[in-house]
């Protein structure tokens, strides 16, 4: 069985960059994609971009492209998402996902990493 | 784009739900699955492929549906059940979920 730990909750303030991490463990890390989701307080979930981690494919939604870069460390098992500059409405909690193919059902979820971005 | 209906249902334990999900097009493959979120948790898989129950899911959870109208069916709601489900296609890029059904105590 596999699972996915986060990094622990984030306060920043606007225009600070950030970077949270996910790492895999009990599976084999570069045979699965890892996506993130969004949940905005009180919100529903939000898909935001998936990446393989064997040769760092990665896609985007169109909603969050251009504002986080999706990266990924094959040789220490851990997906990221950074921002270069926070903003209030980047407040959330931020899962990330395993699954089977790009194409594929989310096996697991992480547990969470909140972010609060207040000035 | 996913739509959820209702936005809240409001049953008794030992009720019956039916949820639903409707695409603008084609669930391509039919591949939506559901999930169901309680508060302060991360959401968790119930089924995949519209009608494959995840492992672990109780047989009271059923999916049913094809092309762009999917249910989950509840056949007699838990205390555990009350919650917000979610519907979700990975059939096209990008994923998208649904904005949720909330399933309340009467």
């Amino acid at each position: 069985e596999g699972q996915l730990v986060q990094s622990g909750a984030e306060v920043k303030k606007p225009g600070e960059s950030l970077k949270i991490s996910c790492k895999g463990s009990g599976y084999s890390f570069i045979s699965y994609w890892i996506g993130w989701v969004r949940q905005e307080p009180g919100k529903g979930l939000e898909w935001m971009g998936i990446i393989y981690p064997g040769d760092s494919d990665t896609k985007y939604s169109p909603s969050f492209q251009g504002h986080v870069t999706i990266s990924a460390d094959k040789f220490i098992s851990t997906a990221y998402v950074q921002w270069t500059s926070l903003k209030a409405s980047d407040t959330a909690m931020y899962y990330c996902v395993r699954q089977g193919g790009l194409h594929s059902y989310i096996y697991d979820w992480g547990q969470g990493t909140l972010v609060t971005v207040s000035s | 784009v996913l739509t959820q209906s209702p936005g809240t249902l409001s049953l008794s334990p030992g009720e019956r739900a039916t949820l639903s999900c409707r695409a603008s097009q084609s669930v391509s493959n039919n591949y939506l699955a559901w999930f169901h979120q309680r508060p302060g948790q991360p959401p968790r898989l119930l089924i995949y492929g519209a009608s494959r129950r995840a492992a672990g899911i109780p047989d009271r959870f059923s999916g049913s549906g094809s092309g762009t109208d999917f249910t989950l069916s509840i056949s007699r709601l838990e205390p555990e059940d009350f919650a917000v489900f979610y519907c979700q296609q990975y059939g096209s890029l990008p994923f998208t979920f649904g904005p949720g059904t909330k399933v309340d105590i009467k």
